[in-house]
């Protein structure tokens, strides 16, 4: 029973690449949420996405960032032209759903993003 | 703007000892409540999840819910030097819509062999 996986685990770019970061949900789950995690921070909550649809993005910046989850493989979150504030743990959580009970959130392993 | 406040800690407890850990939260509407437990360069793992108010157990771990305070708490019974790290608490939004996840900053835990 394969949990949420997230790829790649670290991540190390040059100011002004990009970055992809790929989240698989657990089986059965259609609702992935994108969180950050800064050095010595609290996990903020970025985007929530179902299949094809962007729900939520109120916590993703305007600009570089954007996230997708197509009908098939993964949900992508990508940022464009890294900055050194970008450096941070980018964690993918999927639950079955939102109703009560169908809401719980199960997460990744994390993607470690170093920006030099 | 929804708040989820918490100690930072360290709360330092004895092996063997029970650690209490609390949690408030500013929207009165929240209806479900969950602590995740975080080691050091890990991700958030799912300890336990509470939607009404009073106590509930799971081994060692009791959540205990108070709405009228907008308050949450877990409960480590037995604590063990495993137990150590950082707690989280998460309160999604009330209404339907979106239900991400407000997290507090965390309360490290350190449980002295």
């Amino acid at each position: 029973n394969a949990g949420v996986m997230q790829n790649p685990r670290h991540l190390v770019r040059r100011r002004g690449q990009e970055a992809r970061l790929r989240c698989s949900p657990m089986k059965g789950h259609s609702h992935v949420y994108w969180y950050r995690q800064l050095p010595e921070e609290g996990l903020k909550f970025m985007v929530y996405l179902q299949k094809e649809n962007i729900i939520d993005e109120s916590g993703m910046p305007k600009e570089r960032f954007s996230a997708e989850f197509p009908k098939e493989g993964p949900s992508i979150l990508r940022i464009q032209q890294v900055v050194r504030g970008d450096s941070a743990a980018y964690f993918c959580a999927s639950s079955p759903g939102r109703t009560v009970n169908q809401e719980t959130q199960y997460f990744g392993p994390g993607t470690r993003l170093l920006v030099l | 703007q929804k708040e989820v406040e918490q100690n930072s800690g360290p709360l330092s407890v004895p092996e063997g000892a029970i650690a209490s850990l609390n949690c408030t939260y500013s929207d009165r509407g929240s209806q479900s409540f969950f602590w995740y437990r975080q080691y050091s360069g890990k991700s958030p793992e799912l300890i336990m999840f509470i939607y009404s108010n009073g106590d509930k157990e799971d081994g060692r771990f009791t959540a205990q819910l108070n709405k009228a305070s907008q308050y949450v708490s877990l409960l480590i019974r037995d604590s063990q030097p495993s137990d150590s790290a950082t707690y989280l608490c998460a309160v999604p939004p009330f209404g339907a819509g979106s239900y991400q996840l407000t997290f507090g900053k965390g309360t490290k835990l350190s449980v002295i062999p």
